[in-house]
C-alpha cells in the first residue's frame, strides 16, 4: 500500500495570505489527523477527521480549519497567515483496527511565512 | 500543551552502546506509543504499550510502562548509526479519541 502523501512538500507564503495543504491517507484508513511541529512548541495536535466529520480539535485559532472528503482525503486551510504559522505540518492516518490508534505519518509540508 | 516530558533532551552515544530515554506524562492513559523522526521528516511508529502492560519488546527495542509513576522508558540495544533520530513518546487517552499528545522528544545521536 502507498503511504500517506502530503502535498506540497514545501510552501512559501507571505503574511496575510491563506494556504491549503493536502493529505491523502493510506488506502482504507478513515481517520486523518493533522499536527503542527515547531521548534518552540513541539508537536501540537490540530484536528482529527473521521468519515468527513471533525471528531477532535486542538487548541488553535479559528484561522486553522480542515475538511475531509468522502474518499478520506483531507485538506487543511490556514487563513490570514502569521509569521508564527511557519512550521512543519504533518498529516497522519489511522485504520483504527485492534483498538489501537497507531498513526501513520506523511513526510509533512514545510510552510514558511515571510 | 505537551502531555509528556522526555528526558534527556539530547543523547550522544557510541555505536554499539545501549540508549535509554524516558518519558513522563500527566494524566491517565489508554496506551503509550513511541515514534521516531528522522530530521525534518514524518514520524514512524515504533511500538505501542497498553496501560495494563508493563513491558514490551520489539527487535532491539524494549519499552517499559509504570502507570503509578506515569512514566515510560525506551531502550534501544546495540545502537547503530541509522538509529540517529528524534524519539517521541505519545499518549492516547482512550480508543476512539484519535488525538495523540506528544512529548518533547529526545534527540539521539549515534557516533560511529
Amino acid at each position: 500500500k502507498a503511504g500517506v502523501t502530503q502535498t506540497p512538500r514545501y510552501l512559501i507564503k507571505t503574511r496575510g495570505q491563506q494556504v491549503t495543504l493536502s493529505c491523502s491517507p493510506i488506502s482504507g484508513h478513515r481517520s486523518v489527523s493533522w499536527y503542527q511541529q515547531t521548534p518552540g512548541q513541539g508537536l501540537q495536535f490540530l484536528f482529527e477527521y473521521f468519515s468527513e466529520t471533525q471528531r477532535n480539535k486542538g487548541n488553535f485559532p479559528g484561522r486553522f480549519s480542515g475538511r475531509q472528503f468522502s474518499n478520506s482525503r483531507s485538506e487543511m486551510n490556514v487563513s490570514t497567515l502569521e509569521l508564527g504559522d511557519s512550521a512543519l505540518y504533518l498529516c497522519a492516518s489511522s485504520d483504527l483496527t485492534g483498538a489501537k490508534n497507531i498513526q501513520y505519518f506523511g513526510a509533512g509540508t514545510r510552510l514558511s511565512v515571510l | 500543551s505537551q502531555q509528556g516530558e522526555e528526558d534527556p533532551q539530547a543523547l550522544s552515544i557510541q555505536e554499539g552502546e545501549n540508549a535509554t530515554m524516558n518519558c513522563s506524562y500527566k494524566t491517565s492513559i489508554n496506551n503509550l506509543q513511541w515514534y521516531r523522526q528522522n530530521s525534518g521528516r514524518g514520524l514512524v511508529h515504533l511500538i505501542l504499550i497498553r496501560s495494563n502492560e508493563r513491558e514490551k519488546h520489539s527487535g532491539r527495542l524494549r519499552v517499559t510502562l509504570d502507570t503509578s509513576k506515569k512514566s515510560s522508558s525506551l531502550l534501544i540495544t546495540a545502537s547503530r548509526a541509522a538509529d540517529t533520530a528524534s524519539y517521541f513518546c505519545a499518549t492516547a487517552f482512550n480508543f476512539g479519541n484519535e488525538k495523540l499528545t506528544f512529548g518533547t522528544g529526545t534527540r539521539l545521536t549515534i557516533i560511529p
